[in-house]
């Protein structure tokens, strides 16, 4: 079985702060994690994902996501943050055993920007 | 190349009444993943296919929803006898095959509100 949960489900950050989106998970096995972002009206995109190689891992637009087992945590940041990242972002898990492709998701962080 | 596509993006019915939505996965996926996202439930895994076969239908809500994909490729979901809670926004994603760490790539969406 797997989980995960997203603290804060609307985050407020001024333009070039740091972004810091949490994200913990639970899983049964070794997992896989993502980021996606959603913009409105639109469909998911991925910003990047943990696959059990590096532990830090680093996508698009400038963020990245450190992976650490001991704290069951997936938390995405971004140094400087842009009006474009407003946004909601997701953090999602799959198990990395045969058979188990769904993801998960959490419920889901509304990012802002203040200019 | 082309993304995930889905039609109808909006879709408003009368409850009661039966939906069909389609999903047209990117060229040479073999995997194909329908979720649903509602407010009251966030992002939910509904099935996934595996060529023509759905090994995983733990998702659907009830016996009035049901997909097919024929040939591999494009996917439908039916409802049948349409409620008011099945309005959302009805995800499909596709990837290149299963298992692994493979990227699901997401479709942007389909509105459903049922009155």
């Amino acid at each position: 079985a797997q989980s995960v949960t997203q603290l804060g489900s609307h985050v407020s950050v001024s333009e070039g702060a740091l972004v810091l989106l949490r994200c913990n998970y639970s899983s049964s096995v070794p997992p896989y994690l993502f980021w996606y972002v959603q913009y409105p009206n639109q469909g998911l995109q991925l910003l990047l994902k943990y696959t059990s190689a590096a532990t830090l891992v680093k996508g698009i637009n400038g963020f990245e996501a450190e992976f650490k087992k001991s704290e069951t945590s997936f938390h995405l940041t971004k140094p400087s943050a842009h009006m474009s990242d407003a946004a909601e972002y997701f953090c999602a898990v799959r198990l990395s055993n045969f058979g188990n492709e769904k993801l998960t998701f959490g419920t889901g962080t509304r990012l802002t920007i203040i200019p | 190349g082309a993304g995930v596509s889905q039609s109808p993006s909006n879709k408003v019915t009368e409850k009661g009444k039966d939906v069909e939505l389609r999903c047209d996965p990117i060229s040479g996926h073999t995997a194909l993943y329908w979720y649903r996202q509602s407010l009251g439930q966030g992002l939910e895994f509904l099935i996934y296919f595996q060529g023509n076969s759905a090994p995983d239908k733990s998702g659907l809500p009830s016996d009035r929803f049901s997909a097919e994909r024929t040939g591999g490729s494009v996917s439908t979901l039916t409802i049948q006898r349409t409620q008011q809670e099945d309005s959302a926004v009805y995800l499909c994603a596709s990837s290149l095959g299963t298992g692994g760490s493979g990227t699901q790539y997401f479709g942007p969406g389909t509105r459903l509100l049922v009155l």
